[in-house]
């Protein structure tokens, strides 16, 4: 069963400030990997798949890169709506792990 | 439109047993896989369950193996997980999803309470 590891826990930013979040795997996911953002009384919202293709509508300040077990989001210039949860889910096999999470809070 | 809506979720005493259900529409409902990804109070997510298109392949998290059992009705567009034997840490949010990408649709979840 793969394991997924997020970091940092929080990140606490300003807006216009650039946010990075890690993603590391316990064994190799490929590229198989997705990006989700969680706002506080909604359902995820997937913005990345398959490592680094944006989902559509999903705003160009949205990058990720990564394959194997090491993954990355960047976040170019924070906007006020991109304050929220952040989820990593590894699509290469069954069980469908996420990663615990990174809060992306005001600073 | 794609659209999955669960329902069934509620108050349960421990031990207790609980079914929840999620209706398809809008996409061919036998060409997906299915999961559910339930979410505790204040905390992330969790994948609980997938079942293949054909619903010929089942997968469980550890924490629900032996106690929960997904299952689908393609003539009918259903998704169905039957929960047993539910303890207090299985109080969440469930959410039934369409487990693709780029085509991923969450539903708006159900609440499952397990208290005394």
């Amino acid at each position: 069963e793969i394991v997924l590891t997020q970091s940092p826990a929080t990140l606490s930013l300003s807006p216009g400030e650039r946010a990075t979040l890690s993603c590391r795997a316990s064994q190799s996911v490929s590229s198989y990997l997705a990006w989700y953002q969680q706002k506080r009384g909604q359902a995820p919202r997937l913005l990345i798949y398959d490592a680094s293709s944006r989902a559509t509508g999903v705003p160009a300040r949205f990058s990720a890169s990564g394959s194997g077990t090491d993954f990355t989001l960047t976040i170019s210039s924070l906007e006020p709506e991109d304050f929220a949860v952040y989820y990593c889910q590894q699509r290469s096999n069954w069980p469908r792990a996420f990663g615990q999470g990174t809060k992306v809070e005001i600073k | 439109e794609v659209q999955v809506l669960e329902s069934g979720g509620g108050l349960v005493q421990p031990g207790g047993s609980l079914r929840l259900s999620c209706a398809a529409s809008g996409f061919t409902f036998s060409s997906f896989a299915m999961s559910w990804v339930r979410q505790a109070p204040g905390k992330g997510l969790e994948w609980v369950s997938g079942i293949s298109g054909s619903g010929g392949s089942t997968y469980y998290a550890d924490s629900v193996k032996g106690r929960f059992t997904i299952s689908r009705d393609n003539s009918k567009n259903l998704l169905h997980v039957q929960m047993i034997g539910l303890r207090a840490e299985d109080t969440a949010v469930y959410y039934c999803v369409r487990d693709a990408v780029p085509g991923c649709y969450w539903g708006q979840g159900t609440l499952v309470t397990v208290s005394a």
